[in-house]
């Protein structure tokens, strides 16, 4: 276990529906990142967040955004969702920028 | 796409052999990381190096961070079954924001009894 929980754990819902996936980071980060993880492309960084600001941000689509609110917890959320964006969505935690990050389980999204 | 080189992509070996990997790139790094994920699980964290030529060993896996700062290696000795699973490599780029990292496509390892 690595002190990082996602919620929900499975969610299926239709296209152009929008959903929203939780994190809450490992106690004591301050670093909240989100990854894609399909079949065919590996883990994708999407963004990263620090003590509630972003700070980097990888190829996430303008359908998607994130927020790190003030509990530090974080929020991805996914609009006008497409079959495509099926995949394993990560999010990960980090005691600053250059530390090591600990992944959680996972949300697996389906889109149908 | 991806960043990284990762190889091999697979590996089928028996039990009590060692396993090699590793990750190039033509870009600089500054850190290495080394994960193991199991089918519908979060990759779990196995080795951090934060120093060119650094060797770190955890259990029977060791890694080392390339010389050249463009590589990384990871060896498992002696495996055993439940070695088995995809190994991910990530580096941070010294061009790339701090926390931004790079994944490889992964080693699948396959350990036979």
């Amino acid at each position: 276990d690595s002190g990082v929980t996602q919620t929900p754990k499975h969610l299926i819902t239709a296209t152009g529906q929008r959903v929203t996936l939780r994190c809450s980071p490992r106690s004591g980060d301050l670093s909240v990142y989100w990854y894609q993880q399909s079949l065919d492309q590996g883990l994708q960084f999407l963004i990263h967040y620090y003590n509630g600001e972003e700070r980097a941000k990888g190829n996430i689509l303008e359908r998607f955004s994130a927020q790190q609110f003030p509990d530090l917890h974080s929020e991805l959320n996914l609009s006008s969702l497409e079959l495509g964006d099926s995949a394993l969505y990560f999010c990960a935690s980090s005691v600053g920028d250059l530390h090591e990050q600990y992944f959680g389980p996972g949300t697996r999204l389906t889109v149908t | 796409g991806q960043q990284l080189n990762q190889s091999p992509q697979s590996m089928f070996i028996q039990e009590g052999e060692d396993v090699s990997m590793n990750c190039t790139s033509s870009s600089i790094f500054n850190t290495w990381l080394w994960y193991k994920q199991d089918p519908g699980e979060g990759p779990v964290l196995l080795i951090a190096l934060y120093k060119a030529g650094e060797l770190t060993s955890n259990g029977r896996l060791t890694a080392q961070f390339g010389i050249t700062r463009k590589d990384s290696f990871l060896n498992i000795s002696a495996s055993i079954p439940s070695d088995v699973g995809i190994y991910f490599c990530a580096g941070q780029r010294t061009t790339d924001s701090w926390g931004k990292f790079q994944f490889g496509a992964g080693t699948q390892v396959v350990v036979t009894p």
